[in-house]
């Protein structure tokens, strides 16, 4: 069974691009999370999808950040415009449902630097 | 400050010794999962503990969950090149159907031969 797979694995973008990074999850599982790591900080929760549907996106930092799971398969997350303070490894994660005895698998992370 | 503390930051322990890493929450804990990450590498699920007390082991890994506390320990016994790595722990803060993980800042174990 494939793990959780994003893309890319590295990106660096100037200060005003768009990034968009991608996430497939477990097959079957139709919760989807994205956190990430920013340097020295700990691994921070941006939101999750129960399918398609956002059930909680109280993490995401601004409106710069636009996460989408269109067909509730493959999730999307766009920075535009990406600035500096964005940098650092974002993670995107599944389970196959939600509650306390599910565990969430991880995938490797893209490694986001803003220049 | 954090909500989950994570003690020692960073550990170097020789091929062999024991160790403890603990996991501090400053909220009470549902749920504690313990996570190892590689570098380039996600994380890795270790174990879960969800009620006061319990204990599960895989291997030579151990952790406890002490609710009252508020707390909770990984325990490598005769430590191995392979456990060296980030150890991070997650407590469950779901709310109203909606999940997310709070983690610690991490402990970065290095195992010297």
């Amino acid at each position: 069974e494939a793990g959780v797979t994003q893309f890319p694995s590295h990106s660096v973008i100037e200060k005003g691009q768009t990034v968009t990074l991608r996430c497939d999850p477990i097959s079957g599982h139709d919760n989807l999370y994205w956190y990430r790591r920013v340097m020295g900080k700990e691994i921070k929760f941006l939101l999750h999808f129960v399918k398609e549907s956002k059930q909680d996106e109280s993490g995401m930092p601004n409106n710069r950040f636009l996460a989408e799971r269109t067909g509730g398969t493959y999730s999307t997350l766009k920075v535009q415009p990406a600035e500096l303070e964005d940098s650092g490894v974002y993670f995107c994660a599944s389970s196959l449902r939600q509650g306390h005895s599910y565990e969430q698998y991880f995938g490797p992370g893209t490694r986001l630097t803003v220049t | 400050s954090q909500e989950l503390e994570q003690s020692p930051q960073s550990l170097i322990v020789q091929e062999g010794k024991n160790l403890t890493i603990n996991c501090t929450s400053s909220k009470t804990l549902y749920g504690l999962y313990w996570y190892k990450q590689k570098y380039g590498e996600g994380l890795i699920f270790l174990m879960m503990l969800q009620k006061g007390g319990e204990e599960k082991s895989h291997e030579k890994i151990t952790a406890k969950l002490d609710e009252k506390k508020q707390q909770s320990s990984l325990h490598i016994t005769a430590s191995q090149p392979s456990h060296a790595g980030i150890y991070l722990c997650g407590a469950d803060r779901s709310v109203r159907g909606a999940q997310k993980l709070v983690f610690g800042q991490g402990t970065r174990l290095t195992i010297n031969p």
